[in-house]
């Protein structure tokens, strides 16, 4: 079954990078689009950006270009990384996958997500 | 970037009742609209894509339906596991954009 499963620090300092793995399970992530949303109490849900199936991607300008994803198919995990972290960047982070192969969204399933704390 | 309008922002409702949630679409998004519910402490579960099409699992006192650039979810008939909060989603052009939620409880 699709399975999908993010692994982070739960505290990360202020100015410094964030980085977060999701190992999927149950499909091959050169067929969907993977998806990094956050839910912050500042901003609620919020769609970061995205790794199509074939590995290009694109990115929310919120996030400038502080935000890369990046994949390792042979290993069935997506990455997030995110740098010069801030305060405001607490909150839970999330995989998702899109559902249909040739389309980016809806998302039909997600990750438990990790919370990340952003603190000195 | 298109903003989605949600409302109510909390909604108190009957068991067996029918409920409403909107979202207004700050421009045209055809009908790439999905509707999620997320339970506490749990991550969003797709409800509804596509403005009006069930997910696979989701009760059919689901509804999802659109009047112009007004979207709609409608509860058929509240039960208990309804319980949670409720967000719409646009896909029609990038950056994907979320409405602030609905808060549903049982009265």
């Amino acid at each position: 079954q699709v399975q999908l499963k993010e692994t982070g620090p739960g505290l990360v300092q202020p100015t410094q990078t964030l980085s977060i793995t999701c190992t999927v399970s149950g499909f091959s992530l050169t067929s969907y689009y993977m998806q990094w949303v956050r839910q912050t109490p500042g901003k609620g849900l919020e769609w970061m950006g995205f790794i199509r199936s074939g590995g290009s991607t694109e990115y929310n300008s919120e996030f400038k270009s502080r935000l890369s994803i990046s994949r390792d198919t042979s290993k069935n995990q997506v990455f997030l990384k995110m740098n010069s972290l801030k305060t405001e960047d607490t909150g839970v982070y999330y995989c998702a996958r899109s559902k249909f192969i040739t389309t980016v969204a809806p998302f039909d399933y997600w990750g438990q997500g990790v919370m990340v704390t952003v603190s000195s | 970037d298109i903003q989605m309008t949600q409302s109510p922002a909390s909604l108190s409702a009957s068991l067996e009742e029918i409920v409403t949630i909107t979202c207004q679409a700050s421009q045209n998004i055809g009908n790439w609209l999905a509707w999620y519910q997320q339970k506490p402490g749990k991550s969003p579960q797709l409800l509804i894509y596509g403005t009006t099409s069930l997910a696979d699992g989701v009760p059919s006192r689901f509804s999802g339906s659109r009047s112009g650039t007004q979207y709609s979810l409608k509860i058929s008939r509240l039960q208990v596991e309804d319980i949670g909060i409720y967000y719409c989603q646009q896909a029609s052009s990038t950056p994907l954009t979320f409405g602030s939620g609905t808060k549903l409880e049982i009265k």
